[in-house]
């Protein structure tokens, strides 16, 4: 079993549709849950950090984080044609941070 | 943005040469990180870095040397590169706080090909 576990995608939503994006782990002593974008050809841009249960907004973006059931998820709300990305979530273990692969996102016109 | 400055950001080379990349940061961040990208792996985590001259390996260390003589500036080398070692290698930096573990940022990437 994958400690970090994203569906891989492609993921397609249509513009101004709420984008609904999930990962699983592992490891259930994990405390801190980071949600990066990574345009192609590009690096990683964190867009999202979250350390308690429930959710967290900032913007057009909320994390929800259950630790009860280890899965956190990221919700993209009116999404646009630039959110057309690769998001990788990130969790952190026994002072071990481990990405996932990555779920590929694209926004419909 | 994070200052992190990777360099070269190409760089194409044949098999057996020494090859080494740079990561310069200028935030005073005491963790820094090597990591790699390929397709169907993801980042993974080459080796990193503590404090000065404080280094450890990680999942995917073989091959692979680090040293870090400055705060400022890690370096990755491979000592005698494989086709195998052709991927995108990011450098990336955090800030452990008190508060608990700090995300990481990260640096713009090198492409390294190796014939």
């Amino acid at each position: 079993q994958k400690e970090v576990e994203q569906n891989s995608g492609p993921l397609s939503v249509p513009e101004g549709a709420i984008a609904s994006l999930n990962c699983t782990y592992s490891d259930r002593g994990s405390q801190s849950f980071f949600w990066y974008r990574q345009y192609s050809g590009k690096s990683p841009e964190l867009i999202m950090s979250i350390y308690s249960n429930g959710d967290k907004e900032d913007g057009r973006f909320t994390a929800q984080l259950n630790k009860a059931s280890q899965y956190v998820s990221l919700l993209i709300r009116d999404s646009q044609p630039s959110d057309s990305a690769t998001y990788l979530c990130a969790v952190v273990g026994n002072e071990k941070l481990t990405f996932g692969t990555g779920t590929r996102l694209t926004i419909i016109p | 943005d994070a200052g992190i400055t990777q360099s070269p950001r190409h760089k194409v080379t044949e098999t057996g040469t020494p090859v080494t990349l740079r990561c310069h940061q200028t935030e005073n961040h005491r963790y820094m990180y090597w990591y790699r990208q390929d397709p169907g792996h993801g980042l993974r985590l080459i080796h990193y870095s503590y404090g000065v001259k404080d280094t450890d390996k990680g999942e995917v260390s073989d091959g692979y040397s680090v040293s870090r003589s400055k705060t400022e500036d890690f370096l990755l080398t491979l000592e005698s590169a494989t086709s195998s070692q052709t991927s995108v290698y990011f450098c990336a930096i955090s800030e452990h706080s008190g508060g608990g573990y700090q995300p990481q940022h990260f640096g713009d990437g090198t492409r390294l090909s190796i014939l």
